[in-house]
């Protein structure tokens, strides 16, 4: 059946390295999300696209993070350098793209930790 | 500001009902959501509600009321497996999901 992909599953990483994480959404979805999700601050919108151009990354930090798709059945996520604070479980979801609200179907994340 | 209000934890009775609310202050409203999240794993949708009153999925139902800003997840005849976080998400006016901060969900037998 059509699911969201994410990889790698857990990732544990010493502060200052770079960090990427991979996402395959749902062939024929044109929406891609970028969520994190700590305990602390719930679930935080760091990017989105449609049609694979980047239309909200207000969530993400500038100077450290950054999302691409570089076609449409992969998008990044990446994290140049790592910090601590960056420790956390990073989803990314899909959607059909066809209206303006829509379901999203979220892949199983990626568990961060930076030491 | 845009905000979102649940609690954080519920604790119910297998075979019991609960309802689990959520309240909101957003700028304009295109819907909302319930998303259930177990622990280690992905949310996954449950329902939307985008007019007044009760939708039925099986055990599980979503009510809103626009004018008090208002919705509430019911789960009938729980089961230990209903043991999850449950996420409300509304959609504001820009078509942007906020999301709440989620309930945990504890079933006991």
């Amino acid at each position: 059946d059509a699911r969201v992909t994410q990889t790698p599953r857990h990732k544990v990483t010493e502060m200052g390295q770079e960090v990427t994480m991979r996402c395959q959404p749902i062939l024929g979805h044109n929406t891609v999300f970028w969520y994190r999700q700590t305990m602390m601050q719930g679930l935080e919108l760091l990017a989105y696209f449609r049609n694979r151009a980047p239309l909200d990354d207000s969530g993400m930090p500038k100077d450290r993070f950054s999302a691409e798709m570089p076609d449409a059945t992969l998008a990044t996520l990446k994290i140049q350098p790592s910090e601590p604070r960056d420790s956390a479980v990073y989803f990314c979801a899909s959607g059909p793209g066809l209206a303006d609200v829509e379901t999203q179907y979220f892949g199983p994340g990626t568990r961060l930790l930076v030491l | 500001g845009q905000n979102i209000d649940q609690p954080t934890e519920m604790t119910a009775t297998e075979g019991a009902i609960v309802q689990i609310n959520c309240t909101y202050q957003t700028s304009g409203f295109n819907g909302l959501f319930w998303y259930q999240q177990h622990a280690g794993e992905a949310p996954t949708f449950l329902s939307y509600n985008v007019l007044d009153g009760l939708e039925e999925k099986g055990r599980f139902s979503s009510f809103l009321s626009r004018s008090k800003g208002y919705s509430y997840l019911l789960l009938k005849e729980l089961q230990m497996k209903d043991s999850a976080s449950y996420l409300c998400a509304v959609v504001d006016s820009n078509y942007q999901l906020i999301w709440g901060a989620g309930t945990k969900l504890i079933i006991k037998p």
